[in-house]
């Protein structure tokens, strides 16, 4: 029984292309993030939400819209793809929002632009 | 902004060594600063967590210790394994206008040869 659960594990695609990954935790969590993880392993968090409603949105590319339709799940969708996109993104939840909880990652979808 | 600031990038060491790594940050207001640990295409998992009412914690061979005044933290790893062989982030809680959120380091690639 995963705790954090993504899909795809590995998107490849084109420049241009429109994708999604989606994420769902079964931890009874509040809060949920999207991470992305360039080449040189820096994570950096790109939005966060708790209970469904949107409390985190760093400087992101409007291209990068992120859904929660419930508590337990929050998807990532992306527009117009580019190459810079190419990354590892990971899903994480935690208990509560307030950045002083244990956060669970997810394992993590490898995008590769092309 | 806020900042954590992690060294060394990598780390070598021979096993049953010590294995030593430091982060500083430079928001005061910062009282949560977990661990993690990320093996080779695997997610980040939390290894150990210190609050700022606590200056020092320990779990078996991994120790974090806590200089609030000085901003920086430390973790200790002792009698090092090949299996500890993998990424370390330090992180330190942060804010993003009102909400609080986790701001990671730069991470450090230990090694440990057998």
């Amino acid at each position: 029984d995963t705790a954090v659960s993504q899909t795809p594990k590995y998107l490849v695609t084109q420049m241009g292309n429109d994708k999604s990954i989606k994420c769902e935790q079964n931890l009874g969590h509040d809060t949920m993030y999207w991470y992305k993880q360039d080449s040189k392993k820096f994570l950096k968090i790109m939005f966060s939400y708790n209970n469904k409603e949107l409390i985190i949105n760093e400087t992101v590319p409007n291209r990068f819209s992120p859904k929660s339709p419930d508590k337990a799940h929050l998807n990532l969708h992306i527009n117009s793809l580019e190459l810079g996109d190419s990354a590892v993104y990971f899903c994480a939840s935690s208990q509560s929002w307030g950045g002083t909880n244990e956060q669970f990652f997810g394992p993590g979808t490898r995008l590769t632009v092309l | 902004g806020e900042n954590v600031e992690q060294h060394p990038s990598t780390l070598s060491v021979q096993e049953g060594d010590s294995a030593v790594i430091k982060c500083t940050y430079s928001d005061s207001a910062s009282n949560y600063f977990p661990w993690y640990k990320q093996e080779l295409g695997k997610r980040p998992q939390l290894i150990i967590d210190i609050r700022s009412n606590v200056g020092e914690k320990k779990d078996q061979r991994i120790a974090v210790t806590l200089n609030k005044t000085a901003k920086h933290f430390s973790l200790h790893i002792t009698e090092t394994q090949p299996e500890d062989s993998a990424v370390y982030f330090c992180a330190a809680s942060g804010f993003s206008g009102n909400t609080g959120k986790l701001i990671f380091g730069q991470g450090t690639t230990l090694q440990v040869k057998p």
